[in-house]
């Protein structure tokens, strides 16, 4: 069971907008703005699209925006593409262990 | 370019040893820490552990399932990261990745090494 808590799987049409979310506690999205997501194509390597809640690294699309509400964190995606079928990973900073990090189940994003 | 290149993966015993590699180019390896994750077939992400940079004490974290078998180090000389995993186990099976671990986010990821544990 993974320490924060994301849908398996969420869908929408080409066009569209979709958020998911990434549930956690107090000790770590909660209190600090270290929430990052990855994005993962089937058999690829994840890529990091979104850092410290809400900022894009450099070559990543506007389309992905971040956001955090009290303990959820949330990725939205606008104007959903074909290529945006993707598995979606978030992960925070934790206070509660050395290892610093903990990480979402993953969230299976199907464009119809 | 900034990369990070894993090896060392392929098929091994349960019981035996095995040292995954992760060379790095394109920056100065020496000032980041460097951090492993798994994903089994069909599974999420899993965090290994990382190694802290000299600076911040050049010091390595491991998950508790983990502690105890894997060990990760490095070379900054070389700008390699290595994980050294003993008594391996078949639910160790997964590709495992190699990723630069910067305030607490992994910016730069390697293509990722296939271990699989089997008798």
């Amino acid at each position: 069971q993974s320490a924060l808590t994301q849908p398996a799987s969420v869908s929408g049409s080409p066009g569209q907008s979709i958020t998911i979310s990434c549930t956690g506690t107090s000790s770590d999205v909660g209190d600090y703005n270290y929430v990052s997501w990855y994005q993962q194509h089937p058999g690829k390597a994840p890529t990091l699209i979104i850092y410290d809640v809400s900022n894009r690294p450099s070559g990543v699309s506007n389309r992905f925006s971040g956001s955090k509400s009290g303990n959820t964190a949330s990725l939205t995606i606008s104007g959903l593409q074909a290529e945006d079928e993707a598995d979606y990973y978030c992960i925070s900073y934790t206070s509660s262990s050395t290892l610093e990090v903990v990480f979402g189940g993953g969230t299976k994003l199907t464009v119809l | 370019e900034v990369q990070l290149v894993e090896s060392g993966g392929g098929l091994v015993q349960p019981g035996r040893s095995l040292t995954l590699s992760c060379t790095a180019s394109g920056f100065t390896f020496g000032d980041y820490a460097l951090s492993w994750v798994r994903q089994a077939p069909g599974k999420g992400l899993e965090w290994v552990g990382f190694i802290r940079s000299k600076i911040n004490g050049g010091t390595p974290e491991n998950a508790a399932s983990v502690k105890g078998r894997f060990i990760i180090s490095r070379d900054d000389s070389n700008s390699i990261a290595y994980l050294h995993m003993n008594s391996l186990k078949t639910e160790d099976t997964a590709m495992y990745y190699c990723a630069r671990y910067h305030f607490y986010s992994m910016d730069v990821w390697g293509k990722g090494t296939t271990v699989t544990v089997s008798s």
